[in-house]
């Protein structure tokens, strides 16, 4: 495996379900992050995590609680969600050394469904 | 505030056509980073270019071509003799110096859609 990889790539589930995303990057970076993009709605920046540790979250709904156990991986746990919340899921990761500097490096993302 | 626009929603020529996609932004930040990127519709979005704010030289790779500005804050992208391969949404984003998690700020996409 290469780059950023995340599975599942399409998930449909109900309101009351509990799911998980997983985001896994292969580059040897150590900063992670979780985006949302919804139709005709730029990318939203949910989480960002830098050495495994949480350094932003950007006003994001408690249902979603994102883990990140590793430099390596990152995950998204899924609860309660509303039909708004359909989406796709975005993973990237990046080099935290340089900063700003350094662009990121996205998976295929994870297309969620929430009936 | 930090702000990225694309006005241009969705774009169509025609094979072989130049196209411009516009991008302006806003940051009080004298060290920011631009980016574009690619949105295939695969999904992933595939990084094109970097600039940063010290460097307003041009840059053409093939037939891609980039043109920062300063002045009018903003950072256009040129596909010049374009392909069907090219159809796609065009992300441009913003990087501020004074982050230090690196955080993007997207504009809302450009599609591009290239017909044969």
């Amino acid at each position: 495996e290469t780059g950023v990889t995340q599975t599942p790539r399409h998930l449909v589930m109900g309101m009351t379900n509990k799911k998980s995303l997983k985001c896994e990057q292969h580059l040897g970076h150590n900063a992670m992050y979780w985006y949302k993009q919804s139709a005709k709605k730029p990318l939203e920046l949910m989480f960002v995590y830098s050495l495994e540790e949480r350094v932003e979250n950007n006003s994001v709904p408690s249902r979603f609680s994102p883990e990140c156990p590793n430099s390596s991986h990152l995950f998204l746990h899924l609860h309660t969600l509303q039909p708004e919340d359909s989406a796709l899921y975005l993973c990237a990761s990046s080099q935290t050394s340089g900063g700003a500097y350094n662009e990121q490096f996205f998976g295929p993302g994870t297309r969620l469904t929430v009936l | 505030a930090q702000k990225v626009t694309q006005a241009q929603t969705e774009i169509s020529v025609v094979e072989k056509e130049d196209v411009t996609l516009d991008c302006v932004y806003e940051t009080r930040d004298t060290t920011y980073y631009l980016f574009w990127y690619k949105q295939p519709p695969s999904g992933e979005l595939v990084f094109l270019i970097r600039r940063n704010s010290f460097d307003e030289q041009n840059e053409i790779s093939g037939r891609y071509s980039w043109n920062f500005q300063k002045s009018t804050s903003s950072f256009n992208f040129t596909i010049t003799a374009s392909q069907v391969v090219d159809s796609a949404v065009y992300f441009c984003a913003l990087s501020e110096g004074s982050s230090n998690t690196g955080k993007l700020i997207f504009g809302q996409g450009t599609t591009l859609q290239v017909k044969p």
